[in-house]
């Protein structure tokens, strides 16, 4: 089965930029997505297709990947922004999501 | 707005079987633009697909959950269900179901789920 690894955890200080990084083998070579879930929350879909956001999610989202690594970036990171971050792509007919890293504001 | 509602029993016997369904409103479950998925979430842990159904009933599941699980589709009542056989604590797992998104671009097919159900509890325990 296709692995996705992410660090446990990131911290950011408010109004500096996150940086959140999704690792598999070629995964640059697929698409990738990002989900976003606050404790007791169902996930909301963040970035979709490497890079692209749904309507209604906030321009400071940004996404990219290329060779073994996907990052989601947030720019001028805000105190709600503080959540479990998931990445996931489509390998060989299965969905892998990565183990999730938690993003503490402070 | 498209929502999807999980329902199904809270407590599941170990060996028996566990059966959810996901109700959809705002839109027809029956397009050819979408999969119908399901994904676990054990508590304190990441998400875990489980597998996800397109309308004419075409399945596909994680290889190992593939010989415990079944999904099914009714396009008449806008609903599709999971079935999990011979459970135990380890399907413990808040269960969500969401819309999956299939499309082909540059690099092939993938996939998104967007939106997804509140999610609904199943514990495990005699």
């Amino acid at each position: 089965s296709y692995e996705l690894t992410q660090p446990p955890s990131v911290s950011v200080s408010p109004g500096q930029t996150a940086s959140i990084t999704c690792s598999g083998n070629e995964l640059g070579a697929t698409y990738a997505c990002w989900y976003q879930q606050k404790p007791g929350q169902s996930p909301i879909l963040v970035i979709f297709q490497d890079n692209k956001r749904p309507s209604g999610i906030p321009e400071r989202f940004s996404g990219s990947n290329s060779g073994n690594t996907a990052t989601l970036t947030i720019s001028g990171t805000q105190a709600m922004d503080e959540a479990d971050y998931y990445c996931q792509a489509w390998d060989s007919s299965t969905v892998a999501f990565g183990g999730g890293t938690k993003l503490t504001v402070l | 707005q498209l929502q999807l509602q999980e329902s199904g029993p809270g407590l599941v016997k170990p060996s028996e079987t566990l059966s959810l369904t996901c109700t959809v409103s705002g839109g027809p479950i029956r397009s050819n633009t979408y999969y119908w998925g399901w994904i676990r979430q054990p508590p304190g842990k990441e998400l875990e697909w489980i597998g996800s159904i397109y309308y004419s009933g075409n399945t596909y599941y994680k290889p190992s959950l593939k010989s415990r699980v079944t999904i099914s589709i009714d396009t008449s009542k806008n609903q599709f269900s999971l079935k999990v056989r011979s459970v135990t604590a380890a399907d413990t797992a808040v269960y969500f179901c969401a819309r999956d998104r299939h499309d082909y671009g540059g690099k092939g097919v993938y996939n998104w789920f967007d939106p997804w159900g509140q999610g609904t509890l199943v514990t495990v325990s005699s």
